[in-house]
């Protein structure tokens, strides 16, 4: 059964700095991965999306990076701001396409 | 409007109760999805849907019963809640284009409350 997790659970930074969330996931045999964000009583907004033929994707000051083979993905974020604060959450999708995994999320807390 | 939209956005029944939740796409995406989010248990996948009258179970399926009989609408019903169903509960969408499943996209959730 696929598990993924998130680390760091939550994270406290000051304005500016750059950071790297983590995802790792038990099985390998997966479609996709996409990260996501989460503001407090909101829904989820999709950030970036990497097939598993992908090792990158970037978007702004976002780039989510994918190791299949070792079970791992990074988002990086560069120049933080306090309107990054919210928790993310990165979710694999199996082989058979029908069936998302999320990690526990990560909650960031940007400093002004 | 544009996207996925839930309705109610929050509810209040009582055990023993039948409850439906409704989630309306205007993508006209082939697959949709429900997901319940809980503290300490996150996302997990309850039904989805491939197509207009194709559903399948997810990982907590139990006590929930789904129908799609067009596809931009996903209604997902509780036949008789429990408390154990007080949860937020999501819904979202995504389509396969160019050979590759594309990303999923999510209401912004209907939170329901079972007393």
């Amino acid at each position: 059964k696929q598990e993924v997790t998130q680390i760091p659970a939550a994270l406290s930074v000051p304005e500016g700095e750059n950071l790297v969330l983590n995802c790792s996931f038990t099985d390998s045999a997966i479609y996709n991965l996409q990260w996501f964000r989460q503001d407090p009583g909101k829904g989820l907004t999709s950030l970036l999306l990497i097939q598993s033929s992908q090792r990158e994707q970037t978007s702004g000051r976002l780039n989510a990076s994918l190791d299949k083979s070792s079970g791992r993905s990074t988002l990086y974020i560069a120049a933080s701001q306090p309107g990054d604060s919210a928790t993310y959450l990165c979710a694999v999708r199996d082989n058979y396409g029908q069936n998302f995994v999320f990690g526990p999320g990560t909650r960031l807390s940007v400093l002004p | 409007d544009a996207g996925i939209t839930q309705s109610p956005r929050y509810k209040i029944t009582e055990t023993g109760r039948q409850v439906t939740l409704m989630c309306h796409q205007t993508w006209s995406h082939s697959y949709m999805f429900w997901y319940r989010q809980d503290l300490g248990h996150g996302l997990r996948l309850i039904y989805y849907s491939a197509a207009a009258d194709i559903t399948d179970k997810g990982e907590v399926p139990d006590g929930y019963v789904v129908s799609r009989s067009k596809t931009e609408n996903f209604p997902l019903t509780l036949e008789s809640a429990t408390r154990s169903q007080t949860s937020v509960y999501f819904c979202a969408s995504s389509e396969w284009t160019s050979g590759l499943y594309n990303e999923q996209f999510f209401g912004p959730g209907t939170r329901l409350t079972v007393l």
